[in-house]
């Protein structure tokens, strides 16, 4: 069964302390690995695009890896404003999105 | 502003009356995704639609819910007979036919009561 799934669910940061956001994936047929940014109360923001293993794409302080089992979101230096909830997704041959819970961000000045 | 808009952004309704929601998408977007998402969760997918043709529909549908695009631009989700357990989150997402990366809008917030 098509399952994603993300650690930790929380995560609490000093402002500038790097960390790593994890997303394994168990899927038939990679059709690509997606990361948004939700803030409370609002829509999923896209962020990155991963399609196949070995690719990188980074955005700021934001950094996103792809294996052929897990992606990670690496945060350097990051700030408050950096705070939200991280999902991932990734799409099967099927034309379906699966999300994962999440990992609930909070970076303290 | 050019992105995905729902409305309204927030219903609350009493158990047993029927509501529904509007989504317009990214204006050259055929695809189009109804998402449920409850706290601490993340999207549920529903339902997809490629123009007009709603291709897939999620085993979570169940017959209280219903949508359509009759055009293949807006869309529309209705829930006939809303329980409690129908609250939530309700989101809706475009692409182009070109891309995989989904689009959402800000959602609908429903509150059963």
């Amino acid at each position: 069964e098509d399952q994603v799934t993300q650690s930790p669910e929380a995560l609490r940061l000093q402002e500038g302390e790097s960390s790593s956001l994890n997303c394994s994936y168990t899927v038939s047929g990679l059709r690509g690995l997606f990361w948004y940014r939700q803030d409370p109360g609002k829509g999923p923001e896209f962020l990155f695009t991963l399609y196949s293993a070995g690719e990188e794409k980074e955005k700021e302080r934001l950094k996103a890896t792809l294996t052929k089992k897990e992606s990670f979101l690496h945060i350097t230096a990051p700030k408050p404003e950096d705070s939200a909830t991280y999902l991932c997704a990734v799409q099967s041959n099927f034309n379906k999105f699966y999300f994962g819970s999440g990992t609930k961000l909070n970076v303290k000045p | 502003d050019t992105g995905v808009s729902q409305d309204p952004r927030h219903k609350i309704t009493k158990r047993g009356q029927n509501v529904t929601f509007r989504c317009d998408p990214i204006s050259e977007h055929n695809r189009l995704y109804w998402y449920r998402q409850t706290l601490g969760q993340g999207p549920e997918f529903l339902t997809y639609f490629q123009n007009e043709a709603q291709l897939e529909k999620s085993r979570l549908l169940s017959d209280r819910f219903s949508a359509e695009r009759p055009k293949g631009s807006f869309s529309t989700l209705e829930i006939q007979r809303t329980e409690q357990g129908d609250s939530a989150m309700y989101l809706c997402a475009s692409r182009p036919g070109t891309a995989y990366e989904q689009y959402f809008g800000p959602g609908t917030r429903l509150t059963v009561t």
